[in-house]
């Protein structure tokens, strides 16, 4: 069981670049998430999923894009990547997203763009 | 959205002091979290708690859903204790999902 896995773990990219952050879980989680953190801020919600097909956007949505094909996995896509996206990306999960559950975090994804 | 606010915002202890950590939210919830998070990075949950008293070793948490508030309690406190306290509540009221909306932390620093 190994929870919520982020790939990569650290990402250098260009100005303009596209690339996907990747996050799987293998708990059998209902709902999942990302979040981003800048430095002496809290989290912030980019997208989030309450299951397979369903995705919708969280408080910082613009420049990425998500899907949910299957309910373990929820990639990230920056499109076209800009220096304001220079952040670390969390993932995180939750089993059940009516009752509320915990919520489970990957080890992060620490993006720069240049 | 609810607001959540934390404090302090920065707490310095000596390693083996206790200390309470407040979380402010400015609706009614039904569900709240406490996460650490360690000088490494890593998200560890530590309590999911609504309403009521949950305690895990040294550690114990008190919501008091009604007056909207919750406490995180550090005992005996150890180096390894350091780094950042987040509470997290839902982002509307009314909603229990995971949606949540966090806090900005308090840095605690525990020195040996």
């Amino acid at each position: 069981n190994a929870g919520v896995t982020q790939t990569p773990k650290f990402q250098v990219l260009k100005t303009g670049q596209s690339m996907t952050l990747q996050c799987a879980q293998d708990m059998n989680h209902e709902y999942m998430s990302w979040y981003r953190q800048d430095p002496g801020m809290g989290l912030r919600l980019i997208h989030y999923s309450v299951g397979a097909g369903i995705t919708d956007q969280g408080e910082v949505p613009n420049g990425y894009n998500v899907s949910r094909s299957t309910t373990e996995d929820f990639p990230l896509r920056l499109l076209s990547a800009a220096p304001s996206q220079t952040s670390v990306y969390f993932c995180a999960s939750s089993f059940d997203r009516r009752a509320g559950s915990p919520l489970h975090f990957g080890n992060g994804t620490r993006l720069t763009v240049t | 959205g609810i607001q959540v606010e934390q404090s302090p915002p920065d707490l310095i202890l000596q390693e083996g002091a206790n200390s309470t950590l407040r979380c402010n939210f400015s609706d009614s919830v039904n569900n709240l979290q406490w996460f650490h998070q360690n000088p490494w990075g890593q998200l560890i949950n530590l309590f999911y708690i609504p309403s009521g008293t949950k305690q895990n070793g040294r550690l114990s948490a008190t919501t008091v859903a009604t007056e909207r508030y919750s406490l995180l309690y550090i005992s005996s406190s150890q180096t390894t204790d350091s780094g950042v306290y987040f509470c997290a509540v839902p982002h509307m009221r009314g909603t229990s999902g995971s949606r949540l909306t966090f806090g900005e932390g308090t840095q605690l620093t525990v020195n040996p």
